[in-house]
């Protein structure tokens, strides 16, 4: 079946400095692929999307790219900042399956 | 404000109890999903309901149901509580009956069983 993995957190960066979180899938078909990211206390908000491959999807400084030779979507930003300090996920979907799949999350804090 | 509420934001309640909890989806979605974060568990999906109808069951325990309404707002009804049913709830409502194009979520229903 469909699933997801992105790299183990937590990730500790300085302000400013580039971020990558990995992200790989499995899946039967053409999915559609997210990044999710989650404030403290609070739910979880689409920071990008990408529905076919080789698409780029972005947002705030982060970009992910769709890559279906190595069923990948890292997730990247150039310079973070401290308020980037969250739990990013990395989600599929596709027309086979009703429900989205989650990894595991990563957590990232940015330090002044 | 994503546009999908879910109440009550805070619960808190003894063992061997009954909750709802209930979420009213996005104007325009059909779809509603309710989702369980766990520290160690991650991300666990529970149920779909679309347009009134289940379409998708996932880890949903026994003790747990769910329905949805003919104005679209759903309730997730959890029994016989436990200590480790102790987690975030989440609901999250899609135009689709796929999250194809992404879900929106609401901000979680913080459930302690004590």
């Amino acid at each position: 079946g469909n699933s997801v993995t992105q790299m183990e957190g937590p990730v500790t960066l300085s302000e400013e400095a580039f971020l990558t979180i990995n992200c790989t899938y499995t899946a039967t078909g053409y999915p559609s692929l997210f990044w999710y990211v989650q404030y403290p206390g609070e739910g979880l908000q689409l920071l990008l999307k990408a529905t076919k491959a080789d698409d780029k999807g972005s947002n705030k400084g982060f970009e992910a790219t769709y890559r279906k030779e190595t069923t990948s979507f890292h997730l990247e930003k150039g310079s973070v900042q401290v308020s980037d300090s969250a739990v990013y996920f990395c989600a599929l979907s596709d027309y086979n399956n009703n429900d989205m799949r989650f990894g595991a999350g990563t957590r990232l804090t940015v330090k002044p | 404000d994503s546009g999908v509420t879910q109440t009550p934001k805070h619960l808190i309640t003894a063992t061997g109890q009954r909750v709802t909890l209930r979420c009213s989806p996005r104007s325009g979605d059909l779809s509603v999903y309710w989702y369980q974060q766990s520290l160690d568990q991650g991300l666990q999906f529970l149920i779909q309901y679309y347009n009134g109808e289940e379409r998708a069951k996932g880890n949903i325990l026994e003790r747990f149901s769910a329905q949805q309404f003919p104005d679209l707002h759903s309730e997730l009804n959890l029994s016989s509580l436990e200590l480790g049913d102790s987690a975030l709830y989440f609901c999250a409502s899609s135009q689709s009956q796929t999250g194809h194009y992404g879900y929106t979520f609401g901000s979680g229903t913080r459930l302690t069983v004590v």
